[in-house]
């Protein structure tokens, strides 16, 4: 295992296009969460699971964006028809719930360009 | 609403002098506190956390519920402590985590 995966790593799109990516939790962790993050801001938080149960959404999140877990596994997040104010770092982090403080291990991000 | 406050975007020492980040909290409950480091092209990592009380890479961090706050601290920086620093708060027994803005820390030789 090699930590959390994300993929792509970086993506280019024009205005209007619909992109997804995915994250591949670490194996034994039940919770999943996805984050973006802009130019010197810090990681701002845009919805998480547990298994495949959607437990939160941001209610700044558009309704562009949709994700899912459906198998308790990986995740998919999808942008439909992306705007320039998208672009930014999407981030992934998994944690095993368990009593006591929830930290999560993130992956390295997939970043989004839209022209 | 709850939120975290980093006062300091850039914060710059020398190397051997004191460091201190900032951070400032809202929430009216108990919280449970993180500092979380990124390395120049490394992914986000857990530095510290509030619960654990322990030491890690020379740094602390004390919450003070009183001042709302969780300042983390090293006696002596040292150049491969550049880096940035986030606050974060999670206030729902492992739910999410509300992070800062972040702190950019610059060792200076």
């Amino acid at each position: 295992d090699t930590g959390v995966s994300q993929n792509p790593r970086h993506k280019i799109t024009k205005r209007g296009q619909n992109v997804t990516f995915r994250c591949d939790p670490i194996s034994e962790h039940n919770r999943l969460y996805w984050y973006r993050q802009t130019l010197g801001q810090g990681p701002e938080f845009l919805t998480y699971f547990q298994n495949e149960a959607q437990l939160e959404k941001s209610r700044l999140l558009s309704d562009r964006f949709s994700a899912e877990r459906p198998k308790g596994s990986f995740s998919t997040l999808e942008i439909q028809r992306t705007e320039q104010g998208d672009s930014a770092m999407y981030l992934c982090a998994s944690s095993l719930i368990r009593s006591g403080a929830n930290v999560l291990t993130f992956g390295a991000g997939s970043r989004l360009t839209v022209l | 609403a709850q939120r975290v406050t980093q006062p300091e975007k850039l914060l710059s020492v020398f190397k051997g002098a004191p460091v201190e980040l900032k951070c400032n909290y809202s929430y009216s409950g108990s919280p449970e506190l993180f500092w979380y480091v990124q390395y120049s092209r490394q992914r986000l990592q857990l530095l510290l956390r509030h619960i654990s009380r322990e030491s890690i890479k020379g740094f602390t961090a004390d919450l003070n519920k009183g001042e709302t706050s969780f300042h983390l601290k090293k006696p002596f920086a040292q150049e491969e402590d550049s880096a940035m620093y986030y606050c974060a708060l999670s206030y729902n027994q492992g739910g999410k985590l509300i992070f800062g803005q972040g702190t950019e820390l610059s060792v200076k030789p």
